[in-house]
């Protein structure tokens, strides 16, 4: 039971590179999101979608682009990456709440990103 | 804007002990709250979710209440072992259903339990 994964774990990049994480849920899940956690920050969301095709902004989605073209997969894409986007970034899923669920949300393992 | 609040940041317990962790919350227009664990270096583990119109729930040594009316939920874990040393999040959910993709999380208490 794979549940939520993250893909890469760790990455290092130099400033101006570009770069695509890749989360996939087996869960059936309709709601996806895009989170980073920081020292001090806490946890933000970053984009969530709530269904295949749709995406929205969450609390800091500048720098970030997202896509979600198959309800399994959210991708979180850094077109120009900056050392300010050096974090550990969370994916979660979760079914629709009121609807045939609660909206628990179910976490991935994260991906560790350093920006030079 | 929904303001979560985990006091203490850090707590150390000897074995056995229990434990009592604390959760606040501004706005009490909430869907549901949902406790989380996490051990370093790894994503999040969901313990329990309280919805709105639950008091309570348990999960084996894990007891969750909650209290919409002052802006408060509690985490219990009875009898502490060492490997229940982690951080703890409780995140809330708004009711609504434009806000239902943003949880607002709390910053966390880190937990150890000494042998």
């Amino acid at each position: 039971n794979a549940g939520v994964t993250q893909t890469p774990k760790f990455r290092v990049l130099k400033t101006g590179q570009s770069m695509t994480l890749l989360c996939a849920q087996d869960m059936n899940h309709e709601y996806m999101y895009w989170y980073r956690q920081d020292p001090g920050m806490g946890l933000r969301l970053i984009h969530y979608s709530v269904g295949e095709g749709t995406t929205a902004k969450g609390e800091v989605p500048d720098g970030y682009n997202v896509s979600r073209l198959k309800k399994q997969n959210f991708l979180l894409g850094l077109e120009s990456a900056a050392p300010s986007q050096t974090s550990v970034y969370f994916c979660a899923s979760s079914y629709l709440a009121g609807g045939r669920g609660t909206g628990e949300l179910f976490f991935g393992e994260g991906s560790r990103l350093t920006v030079l | 804007k929904q303001e979560v609040t985990q006091i203490p940041a850090a707590l150390s317990v000897p074995e056995g002990e229990n434990l009592v962790l604390n959760c606040s919350f501004t706005d009490s227009a909430i869907y549901n709250l949902q406790w989380f664990r996490q051990d370093p270096g790894k994503g999040l583990t969901s313990l329990l979710l309280i919805q709105s119109s639950q008091r309570e729930q348990t999960s084996g040594r894990l007891n969750a209440s909650l209290d919409k009316s002052s802006g408060r939920s509690t985490l219990y874990i009875a009898a502490s072992q060492p490997g229940d040393s982690a951080t703890y999040l409780c995140a809330v959910r708004k009711g609504g259903t434009d806000s239902w993709g943003k949880l607002q999380f709390g910053s966390g208490t880190q937990v150890v339990v000494t042998p």
